[in-house]
């Protein structure tokens, strides 16, 4: 299994343009996140799915967009990106219920806007 | 509002030294409780869990940490510390029911001299 991968690993982008962060996991997870982390603030949770078709907000999800069409795939989509997105994201997946499962992180994504 | 405080922000110290790195959250209730490890250039991986029963959870790499319920704390241990302990940690609460959401602490630097 190859886990959790994201793609790209880095990218700069110029406030205003948009892009889309890939995530993929092949461990049949019904659960998928996206996080944020800044320094001295630890990881933030932006939005996450806990099945195909079903997508919720986290604490900081303004200026992104998820969806989830397949069990796979947890695109995460900026529109119109701006300095403060400037980050590391990281994609994590897991086994669903209500009940915490064990996560597993992807390698993350460095981005940043000028 | 929900929180997960760590104390130490950087810490320093000396091959077979003994590391302790506290972290406090300000949830009511029972919550389930985390240290994650990212080492330089890595993604996040799970260090230990508790859930309940025995307060003292012993992880992987001769880690442990201890719950004390009535100080709202889950400091991480390690009697001897390694140069490859050099990484940053992270605490994480999740509130049984609520899915696989976790709130982060900021996170801890731990470098480690030979």
């Amino acid at each position: 299994n190859a886990g959790v991968t994201q793609t790209p690993k880095f990218q700069v982008l110029k406030t205003g343009q948009s892009m889309t962060l890939q995530c993929a996991q092949d461990m049949n997870h019904e659960y998928m996140s996206w996080y944020r982390q800044d320094p001295g603030m630890g990881l933030r949770l932006i939005h996450y799915s806990v099945g195909a078709g079903i997508t919720d907000q986290g604490e900081v999800p303004n200026g992104y967009n998820v969806s989830r069409s397949t069990t796979e795939d947890f695109p995460l989509r900026l529109l119109s990106a701006a300095p403060s997105q400037t980050s590391v994201y990281f994609c994590a997946s897991s086994y669903g219920g209500q009940n915490y499962n064990e996560q597993f992180f992807g390698p993350g994504t460095r981005l940043t806007v000028l | 509002a929900q929180s997960v405080s760590q104390h130490n922000h950087h810490v320093i110290l000396s091959e077979a030294a003994s590391l302790e790195l506290g972290c406090n959250y300000s949830y009511g209730g029972t919550v389930n409780l985390f240290w994650y490890v990212q080492y330089p250039g890595q993604h996040l991986q799970l260090l230990l869990k508790y859930f309940s029963g025995d307060p003292l959870v012993k992880g992987i790499k001769g880690f442990e940490a201890e719950f004390i319920k009535s100080k709202f704390s889950f400091n991480l241990r390690k009697p001897s510390v390694q140069w490859s302990d050099t990484a940053e940690y992270f605490c994480a609460v999740n509130k049984p029911g609520g899915y696989n959401k976790l709130i982060f602490g900021a996170g801890t630097r731990l470098a480690v001299h030979p």
